[in-house]
This record gives structure tokens, sequence and C-alpha cells, in this order.
């Protein structure tokens, strides 16, 4: 059984805080994790994906994979009230993809 | 390019009826998902192809559910006898290549009444 566990959140930062977004997988052989973001009533949107051990920046997000610890998370610098929505995390194993429930994030003015 | 495209956007049934939901993924992507998403919850795996491979339908919750993808192409997922517990938003999604992610329609949101 291939699990993706994410913090259910909520989360609530302050604009301009640092919003930091966690997953935990369970499959040692996951090679390619993406982050999506999900805003109410729409679908999910892939925002990043990262495939190598270090961070990856783009913009105001930076994800971060440790394939020793199983981890991978998500940074959002200058957090925006426009940034409010649930935060996917995706595992994909072959050509399967294994999504956490999901991360909800509010960013207060 | 078009993304995926998924019809209809919103389906009223009643229940015990059957309905049938579309999928058009992005062209030349081999892959195809469906998911079911519950008001406030995550996304439940129903239904994966790959290319011409048997597709892996570990994810439908019952024998009421079915889907194809004709042509490598077009999808239909259909639901038999519509139940209550069947209201969902149902997502489609197509994905290239083995590493890439994959990209989402806009969903189908059904009210079985």
């Amino acid at each position: 059984q291939k699990e993706v566990e994410q913090n259910s959140g909520p989360l609530s930062v302050p604009e301009g805080a640092i919003a930091s977004l966690n997953c935990t997988y369970s499959d040692r052989v996951s090679q390619s994790f993406f982050w999506y973001r999900q805003y109410s009533g729409k679908s999910p949107e892939l925002i990043m994906s990262i495939y190598s051990n270090g961070d990856k920046e783009d913009g105001r997000f930076t994800a971060q994979l440790n394939k020793a610890s199983q981890y991978v998370s998500l940074l959002i610098r200058d957090s925006q009230p426009s940034d409010s929505a649930t935060y996917l995390c995706a595992v994909k194993v072959g050509n399967q993809f294994y999504f956490g429930k999901g991360t909800s994030l509010t960013v207060f003015p | 390019g078009a993304g995926v495209s998924q019809s209809p956007s919103n389906k009223v049934t009643e229940k015990g009826k059957d309905v049938e939901l579309r999928c058009d993924p992005i062209s030349g992507h081999t892959a195809l998902y469906w998911y079911r998403q519950s008001l406030g919850q995550g996304l439940e795996f129903l239904i994966y192809f790959q290319g011409n491979s048997a597709p892996d339908k570990s994810g439908l919750p019952s024998d009421r559910f079915s889907a194809e993808r004709t042509g490598g192409s077009v999808s239909t997922l259909t639901i038999q006898r519509t139940q209550q517990e069947d209201s969902a938003v149902y997502l489609c999604a197509s994905s290239a290549q083995r590493d890439t992610a994959s990209d989402f329609g806009a969903g189908t949101r059904l009210s079985v009444l």
C-alpha cells in the first residue's frame, strides 16, 4: 500500500510570512514528486515538480526533497492572500500517481 | 494548446439513472486517469489507462462503475443505477511521459437526487 501523508491543517499564516507544507511518502521507489494547488471549487493545478534530492526554486515557491527520509516539502515565501488554497502532494511511481489528502492554507492580511 | 476537456461540466440526475461522463485528454498524452472528489475531501483514484495496456481498475468502488478509452484518446466513465453517494466531482487527468505531472480537466460535478 503506497501512502502519501500530509498535515491536514488548516495552516494559517500572515501575509508576507513563509508557509511551510510537508509531505511524507511510504514507497521508496518513488522518483517523481509534485505539488498541486487547488482553489475551492476548482481542479488541481501543478505548481512544482521535483525529481532530485535538494531544493528547487521557482519564484516564491521552493520544493525540497529528501529521498532518504521520504520527505518532500513546499515553502511559499512572501505569502499572499491569493495563495490561500489546498495544497496537494503527489508521488509518482511508474505511471501511477498517489495523492495526499491535502493541506488547507489560509493567508490572512 | 488545449487542455484536458471534460463534459458535461454539471450533471444532475435522478437516483437509479445511468450517467456518462466524458474526458478528452491532451493530444499525445498516453496516460489518462479518473478521480473522484467529494466535498472537502481528497482525490479518490478510480481508474487509469496507459496506452493500449489493460486499464488499472483497482479504484472503482463498485461494479456500477466502468470506463472505456477509445483509440487511446477519449475516455468515458459510466455510472449505472446512480446512488446519492455517487454525488461528487469527477476529475480526469492526463499525462505524457513517465516522469511528468498530470494535467487536470475542470471536472464534472455530478448530483444525484
